[in-house]
């Protein structure tokens, strides 16, 4: 399978643990997004990276998160001393910017249950 | 207001039938528009790009109004298959993404 993958697909956590989510991109991809949706809501935008440079953070994205993509491949996204509000489903996209036109390609997710 | 808003539904209809969703956009400046289709608890899922003159995938149309700020889907010949939640995107001056909250979509037998 070609696509992206993201790991784990379900986290259950105790309030205040630290929680990381892996996202491998479609390979050729240079870009890399985050994403959190919660129920009945679109996905909101969190961060993103073009290569290994983190180009833009969301408001959303307080001090307890923290996104790397070291080698501009894969991405991690940690988020230090959950709340129970970070309970959400953490979507990874890939993409790569073809003539003008910007296509993303998600991953599965990972479902955070934070109790 | 919301960047991007649509009709939650659910929109019920039955098979065979013919529907539209619309999807309003607050930034003039926005320069991609999407469909993606997100089925429970899945990932969305590209359903089609959509351009300044309108463009056809089998069944789906997809057309955008930049005077009005809309973009809208139709559905012809609704099919089981469709049920889904149907998520407008558009993107602005970078590149992400920003979602509508979706419009549900349940074709009945």
């Amino acid at each position: 399978d070609t696509g992206v993958s993201q790991d784990p697909r379900h986290k259950i956590t105790k309030r205040g643990q630290n929680v990381t989510f892996r996202c491998d991109p479609i390979s050729e991809h240079n870009r890399l997004y985050w994403y959190r949706q919660t129920l009945g809501q679109g996905p909101e935008f969190l961060t993103y990276f073009q290569n290994e440079a983190q180009l833009e953070k969301s408001r959303l994205l307080s001090d307890r998160f923290s996104a790397e993509r070291p080698k501009g491949s894969f991405s991690t996204l940690e988020i230090q001393r959950t709340e129970q509000g970070d309970s959400a489903m953490y979507l990874c996209a890939s993409s790569m910017d073809r003539e003008g036109l910007e296509t993303q390609y998600f991953g599965p997710g990972t479902r955070l249950l934070v109790l | 207001r919301k960047e991007v808003e649509q009709d939650p539904g659910p929109f019920n209809v039955p098979e065979g039938a013919t529907v539209a969703f619309n999807c309003t956009y607050s930034n003039s400046a926005s320069q991609s528009f999407f469909w993606y289709r997100q089925d429970c608890r899945k990932e969305p899922k590209l359903l089609m790009s959509v351009y300044s003159s309108g463009n056809e995938d089998g069944r789906f149309t997809a057309q955008l109004n930049r005077a009005s700020q809309y973009i809208s889907l139709l559905i012809r010949d609704s099919k089981l298959s469709d049920s889904a939640t149907y998520l407008c995107v558009v993107t602005g001056v970078t590149y992400k993404y920003i979602f509508g909250t979706g419009t549900r979509l349940k074709v009945l037998a």
